[in-house]
């Protein structure tokens, strides 16, 4: 079992739908949690970091976490033609005595206009 | 802004040559990392460096090595390029704030390396 989960997509939806981006994880003890965005042809950009349970606004877009289910989503209110791109979790914590940061595969979003 | 800067964009090698590739941030970062992104493998971390000549092994080390002689600079090395090197490579830096991973990292736009 992968240490976190996210679907590849691709996902396509209309201009102005709410969109729903989750990803899974199997270990309890991570606990930061971030959201990249990936434009194609360019490096990820940070969009969101939460620490605890609960929710985190930011303009159009709301970082969730579920810590008891192990569950995050980004929620993009809105949606624009310039929010496609590919979007990754990721998650850090102490795990077996060492740091890490592991990231989702990413999934790759688009809107129609 | 965080600015992280990968010298080159695309880079074409053949397979057995020595291949170097550039990051510079100019945030003061500590933390400097070098990762390679794969359709379905997502980023896996090559290497990682918390101070100027110190380095970690990420998870796929095998037939790279880095140097850090500037805390601005990271370099990756390819001592001997190989068509299973051929992929997309990440520079990033973040602050150390006492943990490898509290900070966020700020990437680079990448350098697309093809070894034939």
């Amino acid at each position: 079992q992968k240490e976190v989960e996210q679907d590849p997509g691709p996902l396509s939806v209309p201009e102005g739908a709410i969109v729903s981006l989750n990803c899974t994880y199997s270990n309890s003890a991570f606990q930061y949690f971030m959201w990249y965005r990936q434009y194609s042809r360019k490096g990820p950009e940070l969009l969101m970091y939460t620490y605890s349970s609960g929710n985190k606004e930011d303009g159009r877009f709301t970082a969730q976490v579920d810590k008891s289910s192990k569950y995050i989503s980004l929620f993009i209110r809105d949606s624009q033609p310039s929010d496609s791109a590919t979007y990754l979790c990721a998650m850090s914590g102490r795990i077996q005595g060492a740091q890490k940061l592991v990231f989702g595969q990413g999934t790759r979003l688009t809107i129609n206009p | 802004d965080v600015k992280v800067t990968q010298s080159s964009r695309y880079l074409v090698k053949r397979t057995g040559e020595k291949v170097f590739l550039e990051c510079v941030q100019d945030m003061d970062h500590e933390n400097m990392f070098w990762y390679r992104q794969d359709p379905g493998l997502g980023l896996r971390l090559i290497y990682f460096s918390y101070d100027v000549k110190m380095k970690e092994k990420g998870d796929i080390p095998e037939g790279y090595s880095v140097s850090r002689e500037k805390k601005e600079r990271f370099s990756l090395i390819l001592e001997s390029a190989s068509t299973n090197q051929t992929s997309m490579y990440l520079c990033a830096s973040s602050w150390w704030t006492g943990r490898q991973y509290n900070s966020p990292l700020h990437f680079g736009n990448g350098t697309r390396l093809t070894v034939t």
